[in-house]
């Protein structure tokens, strides 16, 4: 069965600081990998995904992520936050079915 | 031009009374979803259509009976509402089939609430 985790449901950080948000993920089957944001209220949008090209992934507003299949991982990255950036994130993963199987969140606070 | 709706934004009913939430997209798209968002923020999925088809049915409580009358729209009826029925309910659609790699848009969700 497919199953992804994301370490740390808080994670804060200052405005204009590194931004790495992080998801394990375990399939039986080459897995296919997507990261989504979640503003509060709001439905979810598509940062990025992974579908076995290339294993560094640009995203929409400046993140990025990276497959790295030894490590089991795939870990969202922003070189410098924004306070726009303060959102719920969910990592999430297709495997040997069509579900998409989602993480538990990971909530970025981003302080001035 | 919103890409994927739902009706009503929120809901407050009593326990024991049946709802539905209706769901329409303008993407074009073959294939909708049902998630449930719990209160600490866990998705999960409950159904899925392709072309009015049911594709996905989790294990959710017969109470939860999905409606697809055309692909563009997909309603949730809720019987016999109970307590543990309070959460978002996201809405949501894809081009295909529903494949491992389709990109799934989300609606804005329903705030159920039950007393």
């Amino acid at each position: 069965a497919q199953s992804v985790t994301q370490l740390g449901s808080h994670v804060s950080v200052s405005e204009g600081a590194l931004v790495l948000l992080r998801c394990n993920y375990s399939s039986s089957v080459p897995p296919y990998l997507f990261w989504y944001v979640q503003y509060p209220n709001q439905g979810l949008q598509l940062l990025l995904k992974y579908t076995s090209a290339a294993t560094l992934v640009k995203g929409i507003n400046g993140f990025e992520a990276e497959f790295k299949k030894s490590e089991t991982s795939f870990h969202l990255t922003k070189p410098s936050a924004h306070m726009r950036d303060a959102a719920e994130y969910f990592c999430a993963v297709t495997g040997k079915t069509d579900k998409l199987i989602f993480g538990t969140g990971t909530r970025l606070q981003v302080f001035p | 031009d919103t890409a994927v709706s739902q009706t009503p934004k929120y809901l407050v009913t009593q326990m024991g009374n049946d709802k539905s939430i209706k769901c329409e997209q303008n993407l074009g798209h073959d294939t909708m979803y049902w998630y449930k968002q719990d209160s600490k923020k866990f998705l999960k999925i409950m159904f899925s259509y392709n072309n009015k088809e049911l594709i996905i049915n989790e294990t959710v409580p017969n109470r939860f009976s999905p409606k697809s009358p055309d692909k563009a729209h997909l309603n949730l009826h809720i019987n016999s509402l109970e307590l543990g029925d309070s959460a978002v309910y996201f809405c949501a659609s894809s081009q295909n089939s529903g494949g491992r790699t389709d990109t799934q848009y989300f609606g804005p969700g329903t705030r159920l609430t039950v007393l």
